[in-house]
């Protein structure tokens, strides 16, 4: 079974520039969830995905990022515009199910200069 | 608020002795668990988990422990290995629906 795709790996950028990073969870995984993970810390969910339906976005913060699950499967996270503090590692997990085991990719790395 | 923490930051044990690691919790409604393993560069990968019903739960040379008493969780490592050097986040289920994940410990393994 593969595991959580993520793309890209790496990315640098400039501040004020948009960037986004895309997800294809494991294939019958209901739940898609966005992590944010600060150097030395754990991963902060930002967006837990019913299928399609962003059902807690709460710690999004919203005047920046905006995410998507269209169809239900892969997923889209976008910066626009992107600040110094948004450098982080973004991590995508998937479950078949809400409060089911979580697995994660590999994760994007954003350098923001 | 409530949040998920690890006692040590960093821990370093001989390889081949048994490793333990610790993590505290204080929502007592919490009735899921989980330990992921991180190595640099990738993300976090599924160890063990362990429901409220349960004090302990076996996986192949890791052993988990609940203490619901005391809100204590605890991962053990047997005879550790240098591919376990990593670190090791518990997360807890608040409210059967979001994970929170606690700071992290640091495991090195001395040759």
């Amino acid at each position: 079974e593969a595991g959580v795709v993520q793309s890209p790996r790496y990315k640098i950028i400039e501040k004020k520039q948009p960037v986004a990073f895309w997800c294809n969870p494991i294939s019958g995984h209901n739940t898609l969830y966005w992590y944010r993970q600060n150097l030395g810390q754990g991963p902060e969910l930002l967006i837990r995905y019913e299928n399609e339906e962003a059902v807690d976005d709460s710690q999004l913060p919203k005047d920046r990022f905006s995410a998507e699950r269209l169809k239900g499967v892969d997923s889209t996270l976008k910066i626009q515009p992107a600040e110094l503090g948004d450098s982080a590692v973004y991590l995508c997990a998937s479950s078949r199910r809400e409060a089911d085991t979580q697995y994660f990719g590999p994760g994007t790395r954003l350098t923001v200069l | 608020g409530e949040s998920v923490g690890l006692h040590l930051p960093t821990l370093s044990v001989q390889e081949g002795d048994n490793s333990i690691i610790n993590c505290a919790y204080s929502n007592s409604a919490s009735d899921y668990f989980i330990w992921y393993k991180q190595e640099s560069g990738k993300g976090p990968q599924f160890i063990i988990d362990i429901r409220s019903n349960m004090d302990k739960r076996q996986g192949q040379r890791v052993t988990v422990l609940l203490n619901k008493t005391v809100k204590h969780l605890s991962l053990q490592i047997a005879a550790t290995q240098p591919g376990d050097s990593a670190v090791y986040f518990c997360a807890e289920n608040m409210d059967g629906q979001n994970f929170v994940f606690g700071p992290g410990t640091r495991l090195s393994v001395l040759p």
